[in-house]
């Protein structure tokens, strides 16, 4: 594809239902990230997909929070019982490799603007 | 703990001038750096990746240094246009974990005027 691609781009929804957010990355990315960005603030890593290797999941905010990578390539994350405070953008973005230790680009999606009434 | 921190947190300048961003971090071990443009609405896009070995790097009127001594790094932008118009935001991976974790700073906001 393109680029990486994420849907929807905006999500209203009241608070307690559960969200669903997709991610389709640059096809042969073998990294994947999801990051949130709330209003003034930095970008906060979530969860981090390295190929078949167990996901880094240490920037979950909570158990509501939880991410899948189906067959290496499209991500979902999903949040249970939404509160006020997930509201945010949820960005996702993918590398050829892991860009820690490397400097490979991280290509970024859109964005999924979610607000939770 | 290990942090990226920019200044301004905002800027307004005239189309056509000059101006100097700039990133402090604390993060160590080092690897490199990065700065990235968001427009609104969009998500971030590469500018530059800066390794330990290099002081200045340029992308058309975007030129990066780094001080590894210092850990420091500015963006500096030459003859500013309308487009360049964006948030501007350093970023540094933690590679003292196990994790590849980037750690974003809150960016600089800059807005250019005709």
């Amino acid at each position: 594809g393109a680029g990486v691609s994420q849907s929807p781009s905006n999500k209203v929804t009241e608070k307690g239902k559960d969200v669903e957010l997709r991610c389709d990355p640059i096809s042969g990315h073998t990294a994947l990230y999801w990051y949130r960005q709330s209003l003034g603030q930095g970008l906060e890593f979530l969860i981090y997909f390295q190929g078949n290797s167990a996901p880094d999941k240490s920037g979950l905010p909570s158990d509501r929070f939880s991410a899948e990578r189906t067959g290496g390539s499209v991500s979902t994350l999903t949040i249970q019982r939404t509160q006020q405070e997930d509201s945010a953008v949820y960005l996702c973005a993918s590398s050829l490799a892991p860009s820690g230790r490397s400097t490979d680009t991280q290509y970024f999606g859109p964005g999924t603007r979610l607000t939770v009434l | 703990k290990n942090q990226v921190e920019q200044s301004p947190q905002s800027l307004i300048i005239l189309e056509g001038k000059n101006c100097t961003l700039q990133c402090n971090y604390t993060v160590s071990p080092f690897s490199n750096l990065r700065w990235y443009k968001q427009d609104t609405g969009r998500g971030p896009v590469s500018l530059t990746i800066m390794t330990f070995s290099e002081n200045t790097k340029s992308n058309g009127r975007y030129t990066a240094t780094l001080d590894a001594d210092t850990k420091q790094s500015s963006l500096h932008i030459t003859a500013s246009q309308l487009s360049d118009s964006a948030s501007y935001i350093c970023v540094v991976p933690d590679y003292g974990g196990a994790t590849n974790k980037l750690i974003f700073g809150t960016g600089t906001l800059l807005a250019v005027q005709p």
